[in-house]
């Protein structure tokens, strides 16, 4: 089956910039999860969808971040403004349910703010 | 809440010899535990997982890991690493109740040389 496509692999702008990535998840996973990966340390939730459906998004930046799922398959996540800190390598995974273990991962948008 | 403590941000080994990646998790209720691998350039790669019943949980390329309640250490082992084990492995730990909501530990850089 095809993995989990993520697009642009690579992102660099200028702060105050805005910027944003696409997600399309495994077919059929219902649950769809932005991730915040910033060098050195794991991977931090962002936002967790169930179908177009917001589960969690308790630790998203919502005065600069937002995220839509609005047909409940593939996904996109904005910066607006972005600030030096968002520099990270952006998750996306998906699940066939919420109450699944196992995330599938693509392979990460990498963003760099200078 | 829950964490995640991984203690050695890097650990280097010969090639096939043995190894042990450490983690430590912190809940108040019982868990799920899984390791994840990322290779360079790749999004995270489900190694095993720890979900109930055996505490000697086998995963694939060899490695494994023993869930110990009593300690609250989920140990990632490989008897004989091979080159193509470098790459970065991450902990992680969820409650069972909202399974697929991870929380990751920091990583382990695993670089095995000849």
């Amino acid at each position: 089956e095809a993995g989990v496509a993520q697009s642009p692999r690579y992102k660099i702008i200028e702060k105050r910039q805005s910027v944003a990535f696409w997600c399309n998840p495994i077919s059929g996973h219902a649950t769809l999860y932005w991730y915040q990966q910033i060098l050195g340390q794991g991977p931090k939730l962002l936002i967790q969808f169930q179908n177009n459906g917001v589960v969690d998004d308790s630790q998203l930046p919502k005065d600069r971040f937002s995220a839509e799922r609005l047909k409940g398959v593939d996904s996109t996540l904005k910066i607006q403004p972005a600030k030096l800190e968002d520099s990270a390598v952006y998750l996306c995974a998906s699940s066939l349910d919420r109450g699944a273990n196992v995330l599938t991962f693509g392979a990460g948008s990498r963003l760099t703010v200078l | 809440a829950q964490s995640v403590t991984q203690l050695d941000s890097q650990v280097p080994v010969f090639e096939e010899a043995p190894v042990e990646l450490r983690c430590n998790y912190s809940s108040s209720v019982s868990v799920y535990l899984f390791w994840y691998v990322q290779y360079p350039n790749q999004g995270l790669q489900l190694l095993l997982k720890y979900l109930s019943g055996s505490t000697l949980v086998k995963g694939i390329n060899g490695f494994e890991a023993e869930f110990n309640k009593s300690q609250t250490s989920f140990h990632l082992r490989k008897p004989s690493v091979h080159i193509s084990d470098t790459a970065e492995y991450f902990c992680a730990v969820s409650d069972p109740g909202t399974a697929s909501k991870l929380t990751f530990g920091t990583g382990t850089r695993l670089q095995v040389t000849l």
